[in-house]
């Protein structure tokens, strides 16, 4: 069965100080993975698409990874309006592009 | 450009009545979504399509219904809503090929009493 899992489920962290969200995937032949953000009573906003260990990607603060196992999105500074829940998902099947979702990772950015 | 439209954006239903959620696009999208959203869950795919009048059943398909009968809009229904159908559900679409990822809309929040 098809499973991404996301770590930590919660996260803060001070205005300035970098980390790293994790989310491993336990797919059958991975073709894409992808990172989301999203606030509070909004849907999911789309970040990143990554198809291959060893590509990364970056928009402003933030950097997307992949390795054969699992994805890291890469938080470098941030500042309070990063604070957001973060979503991975996988997909093995580009003919549908049905996503198998992780339960996110919630970060707060304290000022 | 509006994006992706859903509408209601909120609704209490009894146990037992039926309604339809409805998903617009104005981006010319072939392929649409509905998912579900609940604590510690994640998002699961409840049916989506791949084009005009096409659907199939995704993760958890039991007790909605869908249709595609044009382009731009992707109906779920609810025949007789139970308790366990309280959740966020979202629409969402995309192109093909893939690697653009979806858009999504904000979301329903559907609560069954």
């Amino acid at each position: 069965e098809d499973q991404v899992t996301q770590s930590p489920e919660a996260l803060r962290l001070q205005e300035g100080e970098s980390s790293s969200l994790n989310c491993s995937y336990t797919v059958s032949g991975l073709r894409g993975l992808f990172w989301y953000r999203q606030d509070p009573g909004k849907g999911p906003e789309f970040l990143f698409t990554l198809y291959s260990a060893g590509e990364e990607k970056e928009k402003e603060r933030l950097k997307a990874t992949l390795t054969k196992k699992e994805s890291f999105l890469h938080i470098t500074a941030p500042k309070p309006e990063d604070s957001a829940t973060y979503l991975c998902a996988a997909t093995v099947n580009f003919g549908n592009e049905k996503l198998t979702f992780g339960t996110g990772t919630r970060l707060t950015i304290i000022p | 450009n509006a994006g992706v439209t859903q509408t209601p954006k909120f609704r209490v239903l009894k146990t037992g009545q039926s309604m339809t959620l409805l998903c617009a696009q104005d981006m010319n999208h072939e392929y649409m979504y509905w998912y579900r959203q609940d604590p510690g869950m994640g998002l699961r795919l409840i049916h989506y399509s791949v084009g005009e009048g096409t659907t199939a059943k995704g993760e958890v398909p039991d007790g909605y219904n869908v249709s595609r009968l044009k382009k731009q809009n992707f109906l779920l229904g609810l025949e007789s809503a139970a308790p366990s159908q309280t959740s966020v559900y979202f629409c969402a679409s995309s192109y093909s090929p893939p690697g653009a990822g979806y858009t999504f809309g904000s979301g329903t929040r559907l609560t069954v009493v």
